[in-house]
């Protein structure tokens, strides 16, 4: 079964410490992967996927074949990084837009 | 920039009322979709169409329909209210692209409907 687990419902840190958001995948083709972000008060929206092999607003993804992960990461968490994520997943040759989401992580970076 | 709006942010009926929750985009996009976005357990997709006049279940389609009459416009009918359909709900869509390398996958989300059913 396609799946998306992210283990954390809540992550705190304080401001400037790393930051990594754990998402884990079950699928058995290729996926695309994603990381949409949600700020409070405002619309869930695209932070990054891992085809673009970007880093948007400081945070990086690698995707992990082998341990089926799509971790989060960010050297030095900002205030303004509160918010909550999702991960989620495209399956390939799947009709475009039907992601499978996480059950999210809540980011908390206190000052 | 790609909107995605819904009509009600925020609504209260009760049991066994008929709910109507528009999603208009104007972007011409093909696909459209319903999301149900409850704590602890992320975004469940409960019907999403990739045409005019069609529709498609989702994974929790149970207590809903879908109407998607004209290109832009996608409602998800509530036929009667229960109280386990509290949540928020968020229309997104996306271009078309089935089987397309090129389609990057990317949903736009509307800011969302709170509904609360009593």
């Amino acid at each position: 079964a396609q799946r998306v687990t992210q283990p954390e419902k809540l992550l705190s840190v304080f401001k400037g410490a790393p930051v990594e958001l754990k998402c884990n995948y079950s699928y058995s083709g290729s996926p695309e992967l994603f990381w949409y972000v949600q700020y409070s008060r405002q619309r869930l929206q695209l932070l990054l996927r891992h085809i673009s092999r970007e880093s948007i607003k400081g945070f990086t993804a690698d995707l992990n074949k082998g341990e089926t992960s799509f971790h989060l990461k960010k050297p030095f968490a900002q205030e303004e990084d509160s918010a909550m994520y999702y991960c989620a997943l495209c399956p390939l040759y799947n009709q475009g837009g039907k992601l499978i989401f996480g059950q999210g992580t809540e980011l908390s970076v206190k000052p | 920039d790609v909107k995605v709006t819904q009509s009600s942010r925020y609504l209260v009926k009760r049991t066994g009322e008929k709910v109507f929750l528009e999603c208009v985009q104007d972007m011409d996009h093909e696909n459209m979709f319903w999301y149900r976005q409850d704590p602890g357990l992320g975004l469940r997709l409960i019907y999403f169409s990739y045409d005019v006049k069609m529709k498609e279940k989702g994974d929790i389609p149970e207590g809903y329909s879908v109407s998607r009459e004209k290109k832009e416009r996608f409602s998800l009918i509530l036929e009667s209210a229960s109280t386990n359909q509290t949540s928020m709900y968020l229309c997104a869509s996306t271009l078309s692209g089935t089987g397309d390398p090129g389609n990057t996958g990317e949903l736009f989300f509307g800011e969302g409907s709170r509904l609360t059913v009593l």
